[in-house]
């Protein structure tokens, strides 16, 4: 497979469940990012890594906690999530840490009951 | 901090017709821009981006975007839209340095036959 992946692509939870959202990278990129996209509101940073480092936690709640094992994968686990949470949440990467152009996977579809 | 405005939220072409879409940035130095267009449940392309140099700026699928310093834009233009540009773009501005990408709240494009 080629550019960002995440698996899976639609996810429906309830309040209890606890999940997990993954993305991969086969761009050879040390960044990578999660990004909540909600409807009618601008895409939101959650959280920056810069190889395997956390950088960046722009103020999510902690039912929301990121994983880097390496520089090609991330992951989002969710546990006790409200309605509100549902969103597109999108993964990225990019080359390192400086401003560069980040690529997009396709998203996960998330709803919660 | 930086911030990007998009003033339309939605816009309506006929297929064929040109097209400009607008963007406003707000940063003190000379900002980092890019465009990305989101298809209906996916993720983001990059069209183009502007780091340097020459201020007009070709992107993928006859897209364009002029940096004017002057008025804090970079608006994106197409000579004549295709019905399969119908989509979400969003502008987004970077410092440079660090990873973070700000977004803007993104333009509706609808192409009408």
């Amino acid at each position: 497979e080629t550019g960002v992946t995440q698996t899976p692509r639609h996810l429906v939870m309830g309040m209890t469940n606890k999940k997990s959202l993954k993305c991969e990278q086969h761009l050879g990129h040390n960044a990578m990012y999660w990004y909540k996209q909600s409807a009618k509101k601008p895409l939101e940073l959650m959280f920056v890594y810069n190889f395997k480092e956390q950088t960046e936690n722009n103020s999510v709640p902690s039912r929301f906690s990121p994983e880097c094992p390496n520089s090609s994968h991330l992951f989002l686990h969710l546990h006790t999530l409200q309605p509100e949470d549902s969103a597109l949440y999108l993964c990225a990467s990019s080359q390192g840490r400086g401003t560069d152009t980040q690529y997009f996977g396709p998203g996960t579809r998330l709803t919660v009951l | 901090a930086q911030s990007v405005t998009q003033p339309d939220i939605h816009i309506t072409v006929s297929e064929g017709a040109s097209l400009e879409l607008r963007c406003n940035y707000s940063y003190g130095a000379t900002p980092y821009l890019f465009w990305y267009v989101q298809s209906p449940g996916q993720g983001l392309q990059l069209l183009l981006k502007y780091f340097s140099g020459d201020t007009l700026v070709q992107g993928i699928k006859g897209f364009e975007a002029e940096f004017k310093r002057s008025q804090s834009s970079f608006n994106l233009r197409k000579p004549s839209v295709h019905w399969s540009d119908a989509a979400e773009y969003f502008c987004a501005v970077g410092a440079g340095y660090g990873n973070k990408l700000v977004f803007g709240a993104g333009t509706i494009l609808r192409v009408k036959s």
